[in-house]
């Protein structure tokens, strides 16, 4: 059974430090993998995704992650964080057919002045 | 370009009603993709549809069903309502039902069920 796990389900920040948030997935057949972000009070919207090639992704707003299969991670990074990051963050995976998304816990990042 | 579009976004039932869920996907998109989140198991998915077709199913009891119209928007119904119902229903749509396309998640409806 396919799973996905991040391992931490709140992280407290600084503005301006660098943040990891830890994702691991569990599966027996090839995977694609997402990390979503959800701000208060709205749906889902897409940071990254990794479908192949290159297993270092980036995001227009500055988040990168990178895709590990002998680790099977796919820890997602920010090198300075700003407020406005303040959110709940999803790692997901799906196979190569249809596009139900198995979702990890969560991890809500807070981010301080 | 409108976005995905949930309707209503709030919504208060009692036990053993039945509630329907709108989703209205962007323009051109047929794929449909319904997902429960709850405090408690997070993010689960419901049930995913493609031109009408229902292509995959989670693993909800049958009081949970759905389906999705020629014009790719899709419902979702809740029968005999429980207060283990209460969530945020999350809808997201698609091109097509390969991942190389991005979902695109609508707001939300949330049910309370008391």
């Amino acid at each position: 059974a396919q799973s996905v796990t991040q391992l931490d389900s709140q992280v407290p920040v600084f503005e301006e430090a660098p943040v990891e948030l830890r994702c691991n997935y569990s599966s027996s057949v090839s995977v694609y993998l997402f990390w979503y972000v959800q701000y208060p009070n709205q749906g889902l919207q897409l940071l990254l995704k990794y479908l192949s090639g290159s297993t270092l992704v980036e995001s227009i707003n500055g988040f990168e992650a990178e895709f590990n299969k002998s680790q099977t991670s796919f820890h997602l990074r920010k090198p300075s964080v700003h407020i406005s990051d303040t959110a709940e963050y999803f790692c997901a995976m799906t196979k190569a057919a249809g596009n139900k998304l198995t979702f990890g816990g969560g991890t809500r990042v807070l981010v301080k002045p | 370009k409108a976005g995905v579009t949930q309707t209503p976004r709030y919504l208060i039932k009692t036990r053993g009603q039945q509630v329907t869920l709108s989703c209205s996907p962007i323009s051109g998109h047929r794929s449909v993709s319904w997902y429960q989140q709850t405090p408690g198991q997070g993010l689960q998915f419901l049930f995913e549809y493609f031109s009408e077709t229902q292509r995959n199913k989670g693993n909800f009891p049958g009081r949970f069903s759905g389906r999705q119209f020629s014009n790719s928007r899709s419902e979702m119904n809740v029968s005999t309502l429980e207060l283990g119902d209460s969530a945020l229903y999350l809808c997201a749509s698609s091109l097509t039902d390969s991942p190389y396309y991005e979902q695109y998640f609508g707001p939300g409806t949330r049910l309370t069920v008391t």
